[in-house]
């Protein structure tokens, strides 16, 4: 079964620095996907990728999906404490399919 | 952006009651709907797919007996909870996407469970 692993499991960082957050597939990845969630609460949808050597952007975030496709990061730039969450890679688990499986997360504290 | 929302957002129940959890699709109509479970530091299980007007498709390891799941109409997805223990105790998500097609899949806000 497809594993994702999240580093780091925690950050945080003085507002205004940038940080980048990875996830890494143990199988090739068909689509990933970025979300935030704010502890015990839903998820918030950020990004999708599907192509290697894909990159969007979302306000101060970036999101890269590497050309073999096993490997995401995600850049945010310019932290805010608003950016502070739980941030979720999520993958499907075969090309197309609707099931994801996720990562553990990785916990941001954005301090001002 | 399509909304789902979840009920109730928490709840507490005595060991050996069963609760029921819902999760509707306020805006479009879903076909199909995830059920999710979150332990503290863990990342989200996906527990079965809910399929509007058959029976639920439970992933490995997911008692069927225990999570009964009923997709009763395009919005609504319910879950039960069958004599909760307290190792039941945890974070519930649903997720639907819409049939219109593109890749978004939208999260309820989910619901803690506690059971004492």
């Amino acid at each position: 079964s497809q594993e994702l692993e999240q580093s780091p499991q925690s950050l945080i960082v003085q507002e205004g620095k940038n940080l980048t957050i990875n996830c890494t597939s143990s199988k090739t990845l068909y689509g990933l996907y970025w979300y935030k969630q704010k502890y015990g609460e839903g998820l918030i949808f950020l990004m999708m990728l599907q192509k290697g050597g894909e990159e969007k952007s979302h306000e101060k975030i970036t999101a890269k999906l590497d050309e073999k496709k096993q490997q995401s990061s995600l850049h945010i730039t310019a932290s805010q404490p608003s950016h502070a969450g739980i941030y979720l890679c999520g993958a499907e688990t075969q090309g197309g399919s609707e099931k994801l499986v996720f990562g553990k997360g990785t916990k941001l504290t954005v301090n001002p | 952006g399509a909304v789902v929302s979840q009920h109730p957002s928490r709840v507490i129940c005595k060991s050996g009651t069963s609760v029921k959890i819902e999760c509707r699709s306020l805006d479009f109509q879903a076909t199909t709907m995830f059920w999710y479970r979150q332990f503290p530091k863990q990342s989200l299980m996906l527990m079965a797919t809910s399929n509007e007007g058959s029976k639920a498709t439970y992933e490995q390891g997911v008692e069927k007996d225990k999570f009964l799941i009923n997709h009763a109409s395009l919005t609504l997805s319910t879950l039960t909870v069958t004599s909760a223990h307290p190792e039941d105790s945890s974070f519930y998500i649903c997720s639907a996407k819409p049939p219109t097609g593109g890749y978004e899949q939208f999260f309820g806000p989910g619901t803690r469970l506690t059971v004492l």
